[in-house]
């Protein structure tokens, strides 16, 4: 009964490489993320969706191109992919915006470890 | 300026300490508050939302004071078990839900 989910958990791969992560949550919710979480632990937001409609936008590289095929899924797929791209990737979840008394909560998956090598 | 600054920490406390950490933001506009706990290598999960009024769960109290945009979280009687990183997270007034992160603060948590 897993809440956000996302595969794979552990991703190593070579410089230059295309890969995707994949999410998916059962919660209903309507807005989707994708944060990156560097060395420094620094936990910084790159994609947000909304019933699957871009929202938020952050000064990514086109590498990175998100996908929500509905509003349960937010897949993230890197080309290209650089020694920099090395990081923990959350995808997480939050209830629609301005409905809920926590608006804002977010509920965050495992994670996805990436090693570019 | 960072949006959200929280003390750099790290924080090492004998067990049964109070350990009190801050957390300032930038934008006065901001419209909800958060900590959230992380632990060594999982994903951050929500401590406690944070309200004006401030808001106590067991050990653990939540401030905010919107005039000088600081939130505080207290922890009393620290356990082995509250040793993790303290995120303090922002969230402004728009509909966007973009929250903001802190970069986080250590604590450990010592016999």
């Amino acid at each position: 009964d897993t809440a956000v989910s996302q595969t794979p958990k552990y991703l190593v791969t070579q410089m230059g490489n295309d890969k995707s992560i994949k999410c998916e949550q059962n919660l209903g919710h309507d807005t989707m993320y994708w944060y990156k979480q560097d060395s420094k632990k620094f936990l910084k937001i790159m994609f947000s969706y909304n019933n699957k409609e871009l929202i938020i936008n952050e000064t990514v590289p086109n590498r990175f191109s998100p996908k929500s095929p509905d509003k349960a899924h937010l897949n993230l797929h890197i080309n290209s992919l650089e020694l920099g791209d090395s990081a923990v990737y959350f995808c997480a979840s939050s209830p629609t915006w301005g409905r809920d008394a926590r608006t804002g909560e977010l509920f965050f998956g495992e994670g996805s470890r990436l090693t570019v090598l | 300026r960072k949006e959200v600054e929280q003390d750099p920490g790290p924080f090492n406390v004998p067990e049964g300490a109070t350990v009190a950490f801050n957390c300032t933001y930038s934008n006065s506009a901001s419209q909800s508050f958060f900590w959230y706990r992380q632990d060594c290598r999982k994903e951050p999960k929500l401590l406690m939302s944070v309200y004006s009024s401030g808001n106590e769960d067991g050990r653990f109290t939540a401030q905010l004071n919107r005039a000088s945009q600081y939130i505080s979280l207290l922890i009393r009687d620290s356990k082995l078990s509250d040793s993790a990183t303290y995120l303090c997270v922002v969230n402004p007034a728009t509909n966007a839900g973009k929250s903001t992160f802190g970069d986080g603060t250590t604590l450990t948590v010592k016999p």
